[in-house]
């Protein structure tokens, strides 16, 4: 079955304090791997979506990486405003497969 | 563009009652979902949608029916609500292989 795993479950870090979250899965023959926000009492909000092994896609403080066991969201001197849950979802290659979450690493940021 | 609206926002129900959430989007989209929301269990899927007239069963789909009658609209029901069912509910819309677009959600009581 598939599985996706996300670590730690909540990060707290000071203003500029760059660090990382982590996805693992175990999808056989990986469709896609996508990055989501989730803000309090809010729905997902998409960030990245990531196709193969080596890619790298990055939006303002945010990159995330992806080889072919995990994804990591790279978090480069964050701010307050970074605050959130973020949520990690892998789609498998058959057919019209829905994605399949991870239970979110929920981060907070310190000023 | 609205993207996807859900309808009610809040909601508490008593134990045997029925509702209806309502999900419209407005983006053209062939694919929507309804997934639940649990402290500690992340975004489970409940049922979804690749077109008009068809639906599928997800990972917890036992105490749900839905029914989609027009490409827009996707609608999730409860036919005897039981306290298993309190959590948050969050409906999303794509095209294929794209990332989900989710609405802003409907926080259910059932006492």
């Amino acid at each position: 079955e598939d599985q996706v795993t996300q670590s730690p479950e909540a990060l707290r870090l000071q203003e500029g304090e760059s660090s990382s979250l982590n996805c693992s899965y175990t999808v056989s023959g990986l469709r896609g791997l996508f990055w989501y926000r989730q803000d309090p009492g809010k729905g997902p909000e998409f960030l990245f979506t990531l196709y193969s092994a080596g890619e790298e896609k990055e939006k303002e403080r945010l990159k995330a990486t992806l080889t072919k066991k995990e994804s990591f969201l790279h978090i480069t001197a964050p701010k307050p405003e970074d605050s959130a849950t973020y949520l990690c979802a892998v789609q498998a290659p058959s057919g019209n497969t829905p994605l399949v979450f991870g239970k979110g690493t929920r981060l907070s940021v310190i000023a | 563009n609205a993207g996807v609206t859900q309808t009610p926002k809040f909601r508490v129900l008593k134990t045997g009652q029925s509702m209806t959430l309502l999900c419209a989007q407005d983006m053209n989209h062939e694919y929507m979902y309804w997934y639940r929301q649990d402290p500690g269990m992340g975004l489970r899927l409940i049922h979804y949608s690749v077109g008009e007239g068809t639906t599928a069963k997800g990972e917890v789909p036992d105490g749900y029916n839905v029914s989609r009658l027009k490409k827009q609209n996707f609608l999730l029901g409860l036919e005897s609500a039981a306290p298993s069912q309190t959590s948050v509910y969050f409906c999303a819309s794509s095209r294929q292989g794209n990332g989900y677009t989710f609405g802003s959600g409907t926080r259910l009581t059932v006492v």
